[in-house]
């Protein structure tokens, strides 16, 4: 069981805007604004998409947005594509543990 | 280019030991602290170990703590994971990634190294 909670799947059309949740604590989402998110596809490494809530590294498609409310992160993909098929996680810095950092259960998104 | 590319995956009895190893390129190793995190077959992603540029500081998510051991070698642009007494749960990928301090997250991953714990 993962410390942070995101759904198992979320799918939308082509064009319309879906939204991820990554549920924590006032421990970690809640206390920091170290959040991430990645985008992964099968049987390929994760790629940092989002880091520090609401920050795109180079080269990331601005459809992609993040922002956070409480202990609550969340990933906002605009504008759906068929591309954007994948697994989306979601990490945050932890002051609960000594490792520090933990991963959502990911989410699986559709593009119908 | 920074490269990340492990090795040493494999099959493993339970019980019984592997060395994973990460070879780094394209980047000053001791700048950075380097993690591994494990992908267990249809699950999510967990984060398993960190160790800091000059090796001095390791932690490990609980599940791993007194069975792997997290290291590095600097000169040698290298970083390992020992991991003893494995279990079935640890079957999983194993990816070695470096983590970015300005964006307190990872940067970069290498491709992933599967290990089975099977009898």
């Amino acid at each position: 069981q993962s410390a942070l909670t995101q759904p198992a799947s979320v799918s939308g059309s082509p064009g319309q805007s879906i939204t991820i949740y990554c549920t924590g604590t006032s421990s970690d989402i809640g206390a920091f604004n170290f959040v991430s998110w990645y985008q992964q596809f099968p049987g390929r490494a994760p790629k940092v998409i989002i880091y520090d809530v609401n920050n795109r590294p180079s080269g990331v498609s601005n459809r992609f947005s993040g922002s956070k409310s409480g202990n609550t992160a969340s990933l906002t993909i605009s504008g759906l594509q068929a591309e954007d098929e994948a697994d989306y996680h979601c990490c945050a810095y932890s002051s609960r543990t000594s490792l520090g950092w933990m991963f959502g259960g990911g989410t699986r998104l559709t593009v119908l | 280019e920074v490269q990340l590319v492990e090795s040493g995956g494999g099959l493993v009895q339970p019980g019984g030991s592997l060395r994973l190893s990460c070879a780094a390129s394209g980047f000053t190793l001791s700048a950075y602290w380097m993690t591994w995190v494990r992908q267990a077959p249809g699950e999510g992603l967990e984060w398993v170990a960190n160790i800091g540029q000059d090796g001095s500081g390791k932690y490990y998510v609980d599940s791993v703590k007194g069975r792997f051991t997290i290291s590095r070698d600097n000169a040698k642009n290298t970083v390992h994971l020992e991991m003893n007494s494995v279990r079935a749960e640890d079957t999983a990928v194993y990816y070695c990634a470096r983590y970015s301090d300005f964006w307190h997250a990872i940067e970069y991953w290498g491709q992933g190294t599967l290990v089975t714990v099977s009898s």
